[in-house]
């Protein structure tokens, strides 16, 4: 099975604030990840999919990168919208979820 | 605009059983694989099955394997999951969960509200 693991675990940041979450493989998935914004009491929602692609309606202040076993999300510029846990998804190989990052306001 | 609604989860003892159902509305139903994701009190998303468009393939995570059972029918929008031998730790709301691509078994693009299950004697 692979295994994803994000980093960090927790993120505190301030309102403008540029941010990276990493999420690593333990195998090659080449680019079949996805990333998730969930908030408490609502339905995650897809931010991006083949590691780069924006899903429709996601602002641009959202990136993701990387390919193999190392992925990266960043927001460019953080909003108060954007406090929330984030998940990768790996879908390679049946589907794994990584732990998640919280991100908190500083 | 896609829904997902999801019914069926309740309490139940340890070695019981319950099924869930999800009916979607706003796409083509049977055009695109169905799953179910779980999240536990205090952890992260689990995902626990998918079936394939026409349903001739399914999958399972290992921990409900032998125990849970996926299914659908086309002609009435619905997926279902039949989770048994339930124990504490299947203790989660159970969320339907669409696709994102028509055919093909790779990210989830829209999810439903969930039914919770809670496994209590």
């Amino acid at each position: 099975d692979i295994q994803m693991t994000q980093s960090p675990s927790t993120l505190s940041a301030s309102v403008g604030d540029r941010v990276t979450i990493t999420c690593r493989a333990s195998q090659s998935i080449g680019n079949s990840l996805a990333w998730y914004q969930r908030k408490p009491g609502k339905v995650p929602k897809l931010l991006m999919f083949k590691a780069s692609t924006l899903e429709s309606g996601v602002p641009s202040r959202f990136s993701g990168g990387g390919s193999g076993t190392e992925f990266t999300l960043t927001i460019s510029s953080l909003q108060p919208d954007d406090f929330a846990t984030y998940y990768c998804q790996q879908y390679s190989a049946s589907w794994t979820f990584g732990q998640g990052t919280r991100v908190e306001i500083k | 605009e896609v829904q997902l609604l999801e019914s069926g989860g309740g309490l139940v003892q340890p070695g019981g059983s319950l099924k869930l159902s999800c009916v979607g509305s706003g796409f083509t139903f049977n055009r695109y694989a169905m799953s179910w994701v779980r999240l536990a009190p205090g952890k992260g998303l689990e995902w626990v099955s998918t079936i394939n468009d026409n349903a001739r393939g399914t999958y399972y995570a290992d921990s409900v394997k032998g125990r849970f059972t996926i299914s659908r029918d086309n002609s009435r929008n619905t997926v279902w999951l039949q989770v048994s031998s339930l124990t504490i730790e299947d203790t989660a709301l159970y969320s339907c969960v669409k696709s994102g691509t028509p055919g093909a078994l790779y990210y989830f693009d829209y999810w439903g509200q969930g039914a919770l299950v809670t496994v209590s004697s």
